[in-house]
């Protein structure tokens, strides 16, 4: 079966570090997506794109959060500097246009 | 934006019987999907069903677009069906977004 990776699967790191995560979605899927999972929220959207091309990432604190797609095999998160409240498990996951989302493990992150 | 209500967001159950668990959206949508999360965290994509019926295996799954509603049914339930249960939509090409979930419990 197909299938996102996500790594890493865990990460502990601390306040004011830098984190990345990273993403291969599944091949042939032109739409990725970030989610994030907390207690709290639940399940958010943190920022997507369609043909590697940013469409919305109005979901992320923008002064310490980046998504990039450097190419269709990867895509990344990168948070800038680490703050405790950014602990949660962010998931990707990849769609070809107009079906179902499929979705990585996770990767669990603990700020401390 | 679009609304996604669920419920139960809780329910027990003895293994063997058969539960229904509901969804309501407020908006008009072309994509829904009902997800299973496992306890070890892992989203398990159950249905991709906009419109109409389907049945894989002890899960069925009904939307009705036109009412705004959609329900996932489990019958014979076994522990390992133990988790959360998410109902997540969108509209036009816009990304999903996901219900509060409904967090089942089987009991052996």
């Amino acid at each position: 079966d197909a299938r996102v990776t996500q790594t890493p699967r865990h990460k502990v790191t601390e306040m004011g570090q830098e984190v990345t995560m990273r993403c291969q979605p599944i091949l042939g899927h032109n739409t990725v997506f970030w989610y994030r999972q907390t207690m709290m929220q639940g399940l958010e959207l943190l920022a997507y794109f369609r043909n590697r091309a940013p469409l919305d990432d109005s979901g992320m604190p923008k002064d310490r959060f980046s998504a990039e797609m450097p190419d269709a095999t990867l895509a990344t998160l990168k948070i800038q500097p680490s703050e405790p409240r950014d602990s949660a498990v962010y998931f990707c996951a990849s769609a070809p246009l107009g079906y179902g989302y499929t979705f990585g493990s996770g990767t669990r992150l603990t700020v401390v | 934006g679009i609304q996604v209500e669920q419920s139960p967001p809780d329910l027990i159950l003895q293994e063997g019987a058969n539960s229904t668990l509901r969804c309501n959206f407020s908006d008009s949508v072309n994509n829904l999907q009902w997800f299973h999360q496992n306890p070890w965290g892992q989203l398990i994509n159950l249905f991709y069903i906009p419109s109409g019926t389907k049945q894989n295996g002890r899960l069925s799954a009904t939307t009705v677009a036109t009412e705004r509603y959609s329900l996932l049914y489990i019958s014979s339930s076994q522990t390992t069906d133990s988790g959360v249960y998410f109902c997540a939509v969108g509209s036009g090409n816009t990304p999903l977004v996901f219900g509060k979930g409904t967090r089942l419990s089987v009991i052996a």
